[in-house]
């Protein structure tokens, strides 16, 4: 059956640092895939689209790429703040289009 | 609207009654979509519309369950004779394309149910 897999274990670092969250999928051949940004209460804010042709996409202190060989999205946040304490979820839409599965998130704790 | 709007943001109801949540999308979005959260868990996809089109009603974990939209407006998910399984975060989301854009989809900060 298809699955995304995220870290379901909070991943902890120090502020400055750089933060690298795992997206693995298996019996899926995604069309897209995004990341998403979700803080306690609040619904998932839309962070940033790769597709399956691209390898690497960038914004801001923020970086994803997509590996369709090892069906692995990576998620790097460079010098990590505070603020970017939150959930993150990774998310893939197939050729159809037509739904967007998130995995389970990853917790993201920046310390001071 | 600026956003995406669900109403009410909290409902607390008893078991066996039926609850009726709401969601307005951002205008000119032709997708809406329905997503259940569990405390501590993923989002579990329930439903889509795009357009006239029928929608996709797969994610519905059974017939207690509906929804409705008018047009490229608002929704309503129905729960019929609630269950205490029921209970989690209802989020609505809408974007301009069915296959979304540059842009993603833009959630709103969904209804918060509770069956006692």
């Amino acid at each position: 059956s298809q699955k995304i897999e995220q870290n379901s274990e909070a991943l902890n670092i120090q502020e400055g640092k750089t933060a690298t969250l795992t997206c693995n999928y298996t019996n899926y051949s995604p069309a897209y895939l995004q990341w998403y940004r979700q803080d306690p209460g609040r619904g998932p804010v839309f962070l940033l689209l790769i597709r399956e042709n691209e390898k690497e996409k960038r914004k801001e202190r923020l970086k994803v790429t997509f590996d369709t060989t090892l069906k692995q999205s990576l998620f790097h946040i460079t010098a990590s703040q505070p603020a970017d304490s939150a959930t993150y979820l990774c998310a893939l839409t197939n050729n159809a289009g037509n739904m967007l599965t998130f995995g389970g998130g990853t917790r993201l704790m920046v310390k001071p | 609207g600026a956003g995406v709007s669900q109403s009410p943001s909290n409902k607390v109801t008893e078991k066996g009654k039926d609850v009726e949540l709401r969601c307005d999308p951002i205008s000119g979005h032709t997708a809406l979509y329905w997503y259940r959260q569990r405390l501590g868990q993923g989002l579990e996809f329930l439903i889509y519309f795009q357009g006239n089109s029928a929608p996709d009603k797969s994610g519905l974990p059974s017939d207690r369950f509906s929804a409705e939209r008018t047009g490229e407006s608002v929704s309503t998910l129905t729960i019929q004779r609630t269950q205490q399984e029921d209970s989690a975060v209802y989020l609505c989301a809408s974007s301009l394309l069915l296959r979304g854009s540059r842009n993603g989809y833009t959630f709103g900060s969904g209804t918060r149910l509770t069956v006692v």
